[in-house]
This record gives structure tokens, C-alpha cells and sequence, in this order.
């Protein structure tokens, strides 16, 4: 069983487009996360969504927007896509005790 | 502001020998600190943790020591193998703040036969 799941595992699309990065956790975590991996694999946290609250929010552009429908998923849409905005992103899910669980990781290409 | 250092960025090290990356924290409300392991293309993965109330604690090959007053943290392997040839993070956590996690920016591992 899959644990933490992402999908698209890639992404290309054109500089301005509009995508979104889909996660779900089976784990029954009670806070999920989104990480950027850039190409020196520096990981940055961009968002942490607990009990459907955002409760962290680091400096990343408002054209990225997470959304959580339910405990168990936080989608990541980003508007006007930007060729810096290429990277791997990974979705996470924790409990409040720790050990975070990653996701397969998507790889997004903007042309 | 890197919350948490990582070093050395790359290592190479012979089958057999001993793998030692090194990371250091500034925030003492730091309670929880994992080490992940990322093979390329897959996300990083739980390799072992540590809470700050023991200096060592061991799970086969790896092991992580402790020091609390240095405010440093390490991760040793021991007999390493070329399977272990990835990069490895360290991060830290303070729990009772939403679990954030704050990752080192990673060190890249070469175990050669």
C-alpha cells in the first residue's frame, strides 16, 4: 500500500500555464506538507497544512496555493508557472509526534 | 536563515570504511531529530531518529550520537556499503510548533567498491 502518493510524477509545461500537483495520505496523518527540491536537492518546506488549517506559510509566491479538500489529501496549484518554479516537489505527512513520511515526488518542468 | 548545517556536502568513502556526516542546530527547542536517506529519482526516506534525552542510539549499520550541550548531531555508518551511495539529510523538529521540519542541505554520498 502507497503510503504517501503524488501525481503527476512529471509535469512540462509552458512558461504561464496554469497546473496543480494532486497528494493523498493513507496514513492517517494529522498534518501534510509540501517541499521543493531545487536542482542542488536543497529541500525547502512551502506549506504544512494541519487539520485542514495552514499553519505554516514560508516566503514562496502567492501563485502557489494549497488546497485541502479533507485530512487525507493537499493539492498544490500554481498559477502563471515561472521557469524558476522548476524543481521536484514533494508532498509529506507527519503525525504531531514526528517521523515524516515523503511522497514519490514530482518532477516539474516549465519550458 | 539555515536553521540547520550540514557537512560535508559530498563524501566519498570506501566499502568497509565508516561514513560520519555531521549537522548542527541553534534553536534548543529543537526535540526531534531524523535522518532521511534519498536514492535518486525517489522521495527521502526515514533512515533513524533521535530525541534529545539520549547521546546515541544505534539501528544496525546506522547510528546517530548526540551531543545536546555542542548543539550537534551525527550520523555514522558503519561497514559502508555500495548500496548506501545516496544523499542524506539531517533535519530537526520542535514539536509542539506544528511539526515543522527543518532540513541540512544534504550530503551526497559515494561509497566506492
Amino acid at each position: 500500500d502507497t503510503a504517501v502518493s503524488q501525481t503527476p510524477k512529471y509535469l512540462v509545461t509552458q512558461m504561464g500555464n496554469d497546473k496543480s500537483i494532486k497528494c493523498e495520505q493513507n496514513l492517517g496523518h494529522d498534518t501534510m506538507y509540501w517541499y521543493k527540491q531545487d536542482s542542488k536537492k536543497f529541500l525547502k518546506i512551502m506549506f504544512s497544512y494541519n487539520n485542514k488549517e495552514l499553519i505554516i506559510n514560508e516566503t514562496v509566491p502567492n501563485r502557489f496555493s494549497p488546497k485541502s479538500p479533507d485530512k487525507a489529501h493537499l493539492n498544490l496549484h500554481i498559477n502563471s508557472l515561472e521557469l524558476g518554479d522548476s524543481a521536484v516537489y514533494f508532498c509529506a505527512s507527519s503525525q504531531v509526534e514526528g517521523r515524516e513520511s515523503f511522497g514519490p515526488g514530482t518532477r516539474l518542468t516549465v519550458l | 536563515q539555515q536553521q540547520v548545517k550540514q557537512s560535508p556536502q559530498s563524501l566519498i568513502v570506501q566499502k568497509g570504511g565508516i561514513s560520519i556526516i555531521n549537522c548542527a542546530y541553534e534553536n534548543t527547542a529543537f526535540d526531534y531529530f531524523p535522518w532521511y536517506q534519498q536514492f535518486p529519482g525517489k522521495g527521502p526516506a526515514l533512515l533513524i531518529a533521535i530525541r534529545p534525552d539520549v547521546s546515541e542510539k544505534k539501528e544496525g549499520r546506522f547510528t546517530i550520537s548526540f551531543n545536546k550541550s555542542a548543539k550537534q548531531f551525527s550520523l555514522h555508518i558503519m561497514d559502508s556499503q555500495p548500496g548506501d551511495s545516496a544523499t542524506y539529510f539531517c533535519a530537526a523538529s520542535q514539536s509542539n510548533t506544528g511539526n515543522q521540519f527543518y532540513f541540512g542541505t544534504g550530503t551526497s554520498l559515494t561509497v566506492i567498491p
